[in-house]
């Protein structure tokens, strides 16, 4: 069954770190994109970060020099280490996976089920 | 600036069909876009994809009563038999190199 399953979220203190986890099974994170999206409580969906297939790594604006986006072969697991953490983080992040068929990105078309973020004091 | 616009708010009956729209900004009329359904409480779940050209591919398992379209820079997302289930938010995405963008999402009420 191809799944997506994040870990890591909790309360942190604004500043702080954390790193949330995405594990995949059924299909190879290394062999797609893969992208981490946020929702602010109430919010809609945000883009966080995407590691292409080849490896090249984007992130938004909002979190550029803060958020660092990995992947691990070995254990087939997607990352986000968050850096000094403020409020507006607060949120739930999903990871997703990007199909590539024939080349073409088909969209985020598998979802964890998210993983809560809290920073606050 | 790759920028999609959607309405807010959407109604319909059950039983009935809906069309939601999501616009793309000047420029980029040629993008394809992806449709995601967010339930109450739920995470979001992938629809399918819309080319320019209206062709389109479903997720895994997604019903027949969902079905997509393009003409010029919008693309349409078209519930059909309307059920209680479908109340729920309706994402669009597209993407571009180094970029992901999402539109503000419709929040789609089934009377």
């Amino acid at each position: 069954e191809v799944q997506l399953v994040e870990s890591g979220g909790g309360l942190i203190q604004p500043g702080g770190s954390l790193r949330l986890s995405c594990a995949a099974s059924g299909f190879t994170v290394s062999s797609n994109h893969m992208s981490w999206v946020r929702q602010a409580p109430g919010e809609g969906l945000e883009w966080v970060s995407v590691i292409y297939s080849g490896g090249s790594i984007y992130y938004a604006d909002s979190v550029k020099g803060r958020f660092t986006i990995s992947r691990d072969k070995s254990k087939n697991t997607l990352y986000l280490q968050m850096n000094s953490l403020r409020a507006e983080d607060t949120a739930v992040y999903y990871c997703a996976r990007e199909s590539l068929v024939r080349g073409d990105i088909a969209g985020m078309d598998v979802w964890g089920q998210g993983t809560t973020v809290t920073v606050s004091s | 600036q790759l920028v999609l616009t959607q309405s807010p708010s959407a109604s319909a009956s059950l039983g009935a069909s809906v069309k939601l729209t999501c616009t793309l900004s000047s420029g980029h009329s040629s993008y394809a876009i992806a449709w995601h359904q967010q339930q109450p409480e739920k995470g979001p779940r992938y629809l399918m994809k819309i080319k320019s050209d209206g062709s389109h591919s479903k997720g895994d398992g997604i019903p027949d009563r969902f079905s997509g379209s393009s003409s010029g820079a919008e693309r349409y997302l078209t519930i059909s038999s309307l059920q209680s289930e479908d109340e729920a938010d309706y994402y669009c995405q597209t993407w571009g190199t180094g970029i992901r963008v999402f539109g503000g999402g419709t929040k789609l009420t089934v009377l």
